[in-house]
């Protein structure tokens, strides 16, 4: 069984960019969540997507868009990057099972600095 | 809607004592409640998880906690603690309501000394 896998692991960008950030899903999830978790700070909702579609959305900006592909495999665009963006993103893949208890795996993050 | 406090931001241990870290939750609906454990540069892996049944929940690594719904409290704990748990430790719940989509606490970074 392949856990989680986000890519890439650190990226720098400079103000006002646009980055693309990768997940692939755990086999057999088919549901993939996106946090921002700042300095010091708990992971924070960004948005849900469930077979392929948006499932919930967190408190952040439109610049903050997502895709999630037929294999379940999902992207976290952002867009006219601010300094506040800078954070690990963690993406996390689930099963809308009410047997899995809807309970999250968690992959090791892409550290975003912006500049 | 719900939500999560963790009390206290630092926790410091002596390896081998008690370890007690406290969360306490807000939700109109039963919960679903779970603690996660964070290592530097690295995502969250589950410790424990409450859904339904047993309040006394047994997870990873020797690490526990206990539903109390009259306290709305969910702490974690471990007998004996050892220098591999220091780590950042969050404490999460989630609801129907929510599409169980998890609120997280601010994290307790949980100190053990020598």
């Amino acid at each position: 069984e392949t856990g989680v896998t986000q890519s890439p692991t650190h990226l720098i960008k400079t103000r006002g960019q646009q980055v693309t950030l990768r997940c692939s899903s755990q086999s057999g999830h088919n549901t993939v969540s996106w946090y921002q978790q700042a300095l010091g700070q708990g992971p924070q909702f960004i948005f849900q997507y469930y077979r392929e579609e948006e499932n919930g959305r967190g408190n952040f900006p439109p610049r903050f868009s997502g895709l999630q592909f037929p294999n379940y495999s999902s992207e976290l665009n952002v867009n006219a990057l601010e300094l506040d963006d800078s954070a690990l993103y963690l993406c996390a893949s689930s099963s809308k099972d009410r047997r899995s208890s809807y309970e999250q795996y968690f992959g090791p993050g892409t550290r975003l600095t912006v500049t | 809607a719900q939500s999560v406090t963790q009390l206290g931001s630092h926790v410091s241990v002596s390896e081998g004592a008690l370890v007690l870290l406290r969360c306490n939750y807000s939700s109109s609906v039963p919960p679903y409640l779970f603690w996660y454990v964070q290592y530097p540069n690295q995502g969250l892996q589950l410790l424990l998880k409450y859904t339904t049944g047993a309040t006394l929940v047994k997870g990873i690594n020797g690490f526990e906690a206990e539903f109390k719904k009259s306290e709305t409290s969910f702490h974690l704990t471990k007998p004996s603690a050892h220098m591999s748990d220091a780590a950042e430790y969050f404490c999460a719940v989630s609801v129907s309501g929510g599409s169980y989509i998890p609120t997280f606490g601010r994290g307790t970074s949980l100190i053990v000394h020598p």
